[in-house]
């Protein structure tokens, strides 16, 4: 089965850091681009960040530039997102997924994981 | 950037209605229009690609139109299984969400 599976949710400080992995299994990893798209209590889809299939482009929402790094390693099947300087408004749960792509770009996520909360607060 | 606006926030249906969801960008965005049904605790389940093409698993029931700066979601007759939130997205962006609750 295409499976995503995230780890690494923590009740973190404002200010910590705080690294999420996502492990995917049952496709080729190496062919997807792979996207964070994150969730604050009770509020809507937010698209975090993505990344190509070799790691050569990285793209981020402006509210997590500086902050955020994406990384993936093909070799183990996995991506993360290390996150930095973390702040109240980064409170979330933060879902790994699949881009489907085409010509012009994304076409959406075929393929999310169940998600890992985030929590800053002190 | 673009902005992605549905309609209505929130719509209170019954089991058997016909069911329609708008979402209207500020931009066009030729096809590459997606939407998602998402359930209290639950991730995101894809329903619909390029405005129109079902998702493998997804019952016929939903069905996806449009282009440009205006689509469609359609339910065509609301089962116990669809009361949930459905958002839109294109690209980066995803919609507000629409709230599907029971009448």
């Amino acid at each position: 089965d295409v499976q995503l599976v995230e780890s690494g949710g923590d009740l973190v400080q404002p200010g910590g850091s705080l690294r999420l992995s996502c492990a995917a299994s049952g496709f080729i990893f190496s062919n997807y681009w792979m996207s964070w798209v994150r969730q604050a209590p009770g509020k809507g889809l937010e698209w975090a960040a993505n990344i190509n299939q070799d790691g050569s482009q990285k793209y981020f929402v402006d509210s997590v530039k500086g902050r955020f790094t994406i990384t993936r390693d093909n070799a183990k099947n996995s991506l993360f997102l290390q996150m930095n300087s973390l702040r109240a408004e980064d409170t979330a749960v933060y879902y790994c997924a699949r881009e489907r792509r085409g010509a012009a770009g994304n076409l959406g996520f075929d393929v999310w994981g169940q998600g890992t909360l985030v929590t800053v607060s002190s | 950037d673009i902005q992605m606006t549905q309609s209505p926030s929130t719509l209170s249906a019954s089991v058997g209605d016909r069911v329609t969801i708008t979402c209207r960008t500020s931009q066009s965005v030729s096809t590459w229009l997606a939407w998602y049904q998402q359930k209290p605790g639950k991730a995101p389940k894809p329903l619909i690609y390029e405005a129109s093409s079902l998702e493998s698993g997804v019952p016929s029931r939903f069905s996806g139109s449009g282009s440009g700066t205006e689509f469609t979601l359609t339910i065509s007759s609301l089962q116990p299984d669809d009361f949930a939130t459905y958002y839109c997205q294109y690209r980066g962006t995803f919609g507000q969400g629409t709230k599907v609750e029971i009448k």
